[in-house]
């Protein structure tokens, strides 16, 4: 079956604008988690969701971030107000359930401001 | 902050030879897994092993844990060319997330 889609594969905007990146986890998973990548490090652990509800938010760096989904499906997150270093690839993953071993990854979205 | 701290950050070889990166975390863990990314995009899981196992082989990997020195290596036998890659490890502490440590670059020359 599909793996875990995100769209758009790139997204370049100027600072200040919003910006909605778009992940589609595989079906059936309830996990899903948002991760953010900088050039040259590590993930960090934005958001999951278990179902539709975040349990926890903690990892988001500030207010201009807020995430959602909807139909224990699609997942939005969206960047209010971009600074420079909001850019990064921004990662999606879903598993079947919270605890489950593996988090199968979608391909990222590249997000550059200028 | 990570968690996991891997080294080196970057490893080049010759193909055929051996790799071996290795991964420290400061917290207690139910599991640690590692992943592996190309060209900085999707992630992809290669292994995991549990707070209780010491030692683990799949193919040409072969992962070690030492929960007493909180630390982990990934072992890549007889490497080739396609392994060229970023490998993280991931530390599972028994909540809903996984803590990713920086990384190791390595680079298998032809």
């Amino acid at each position: 079956g599909a793996g875990v889609s995100q769209s758009p594969s790139n997204k370049v905007t100027e600072k200040g604008k919003d910006v909605e990146l778009r992940c589609d986890p595989i079906s059936g998973h309830t996990a899903l988690y948002w991760y953010r990548q900088r050039l040259g490090q590590g993930l960090e652990f934005l958001i999951y969701f278990q179902g539709n509800s975040a349990p926890d938010k903690s990892g988001l760096p500030s207010d201009r971030f807020s995430a959602e989904r909807t139909g224990e499906s699609v997942s939005t997150l969206t960047i209010q107000r971009t600074q420079q270093e909001d850019s990064a690839v921004y990662l999606c993953a879903s598993s079947p359930h919270v605890n489950a071993d593996t988090q199968y990854f979608g391909p990222g979205t590249r997000l550059t401001v200028l | 902050s990570q968690q996991g701290e891997e080294d080196p950050q970057a490893l080049s070889i010759q193909e055929g030879e051996n790799a071996t990166m290795n991964c420290s975390y400061k917290t207690s863990i139910n599991n640690l897994q590692w992943y592996r990314q190309n060209s900085g995009r999707g992630l992809v899981h290669l292994i995991l092993i549990r707070s209780n196992e010491r030692e683990k082989h799949s193919g040409r990997l072969r992962v070690t844990l030492d929960t007493s020195k909180k630390s982990s290596s990934l072992l890549i036998t007889a490497s080739r060319a396609a392994d060229t890659a970023s490998y993280f490890c991931a530390t599972d502490e028994g909540g809903s997330r996984l803590t990713f440590g920086e990384g190791t670059q390595l680079t298998v020359n032809p």
